[in-house]
């Protein structure tokens, strides 16, 4: 099973920034939390993944609390393309436990103009 | 950029029938998956494969499900004798594998349809 905890929808306006929570009380000190989008019924599309510090790139930034227990994922500018399921999923990089990736439902973000 | 790249984007196929999905995984990636989606649902994890041997499989993976890597460039997924409950979207991914701090890359999957 999934160890996050995401709302299983968000609406955005276009040209706002999107805020994505996810829960991950769980988590150990090892894993880190990772981020993807599915389009449709492409493949999952890799967005940004941290262990403790925040992490900016040039899709989106991932805000992780102090304690690690809760990230968030922000879209600085969402557009309408970026309408899509958002996966929030925590794993460990280290072969010993599989590198596999255990997607839960996801939040639908639904960007509107 | 490097991408992980999968064929045929849609397969149809009678019932009991063999299908094999291919892919080409990221050039200077180790570890290779296979996933899959039924309609409608999560994307669950089926297998992963490292050093030409399965790594982890799940529950899903039974003994109608094998995979291969042939050659230096591709990694296939074969169902022996299909079920209409194969009918999903399986999608290939790649990564540099053990220690790596670098993400999983999916490809952009491949459609079966079981007939």
């Amino acid at each position: 099973d999934a160890k996050t905890t995401q709302p299983p929808s968000m609406d955005c306006a276009e040209g706002r920034a999107a805020n994505l929570p996810c829960n991950h009380s769980t988590i150990s000190g090892n894993e880190y939390v990772y981020w993807y989008r599915q389009i449709h019924s492409q493949g999952p599309q890799y967005i940004i993944h941290g262990l403790k510090n925040n992490e900016t790139n040039e899709m989106a930034s991932l805000i992780i609390t102090e304690d690690r227990k809760s990230s968030t994922l922000i879209l600085p500018h969402a557009t309408l393309r970026d309408t899509a399921v958002y996966y929030c999923i925590v794993r460990v990089n280290q072969v010993e436990y599989g590198n596999k990736l255990v997607f839960g439902a996801g939040t639908i973000l639904r960007v509107k103009s | 950029e490097p991408e992980v790249t999968q064929t045929p984007s849609h397969q149809v196929t009678q019932m009991g029938q063999e299908v094999i999905l291919r892919c080409v995984p990221i050039s200077n990636h180790l570890y290779f998956y296979w996933y899959r989606q039924i309609l409608g649902q999560k994307v669950e994890f089926l297998v992963s494969f490292y050093n030409n041997e399965i790594s982890e499989k799940s529950e899903i993976f039974d003994d109608q499900f094998s995979v291969e890597r042939p050659d230096g460039s591709n990694f296939t997924l074969k169902i022996r004798s299909t079920k209409l409950e194969d009918s999903a979207m399986y999608f290939c991914a790649s990564d540099r594998g053990k220690y790596s701090n670098q993400p999983q890359h999916f490809g952009d999957g491949t459609r079966l349809s079981i007939l």
